[in-house]
């Protein structure tokens, strides 16, 4: 099984900053099968980045993401307060598709 | 557009079994597979299994394989997952998913509601 290390746990930013979150795999992900996702307390979980680097639709310039192998990045830049949420990242390139334990952003 | 209705919050005693339905609407039924995930209460994500609709071939994570079972109804384009011998680690959020798209096996893309089932004695 595939295991996701995602760090920070927690990250304290305040608007208009810039968050960078990470995602280690244990082995060798194809960018092609890793994902981003946010969820809001609540609410299920949205798709904000496929294929690595790939913007789902509806989801503004400010999220970005990149990586490739065992190390990918989500980027989200200008944080707007609506951003404030936890984020996965996921890879369904081996079954069982994995999820990281996720990093809660939160206001500073 | 794309919508998933899951069907809504049940309680059960530990041993019994849950079925879970997602309602798909919007979308060629056919053409896409189904996830099912859950999430227990304050922690993250867990894939349960996928199922495509249009050849009804299944794929689980392992420690699930011997308790699930995902069908569907293409008459109604509703999705079915229940899950068996329930203990109270089943308590959770059980969400459907449709992969993104055609060729993304287990990327969920669009979600459903989510259903809450709680395992107590």
């Amino acid at each position: 099984e595939i295991v996701l290390t995602q760090s920070p746990g927690t990250l304290s930013l305040s608007p208009g900053e810039r968050a960078t979150l990470s995602c280690r795999a244990s082995q060798s992900v194809s960018s092609t099968y890793f994902a981003w996702y946010q969820q809001k307390p609540g609410r299920a979980p949205r798709l904000l980045i496929y294929a690595a680097s790939n913007r789902a639709a509806g989801i503004p310039a400010r999220f970005s993401g990149s990586g490739s192998g065992t190390d990918f990045t989500l980027t989200i830049t200008n944080l707007e307060p609506d951003d404030f949420a936890i984020y996965f990242c996921q890879q369904c390139s081996d079954s069982p598709y994995t999820f990281g334990p996720g990093t809660k952003l939160e206001i500073k | 557009q794309v919508q998933l209705l899951q069907s809504g919050a049940e309680v059960k005693k530990p041993g019994a079994s849950v079925k879970v339905s997602c309602k798909a609407s919007g979308y060629n039924f056919f053409n896409f597979g189904l996830n099912w995930l859950r999430q227990a209460p304050g922690q993250g994500l867990e894939w349960v299994g996928w199922i495509s609709p249009s050849r009804g071939d299944t794929r689980s994570a392992e420690k699930f394989q011997d308790r699930v079972t995902m069908t569907t109804d293409t008459s109604t384009r509703t999705a079915y997952m229940e899950l068996r011998t329930l203990t109270s680690d089943d308590t959770g959020v059980y969400y459907c998913s449709r992969d993104f798209s055609e060729g993304l096996v287990g990327l969920p893309g669009y979600w459903a509601q989510g259903t809450l089932v709680t395992v107590s004695p």
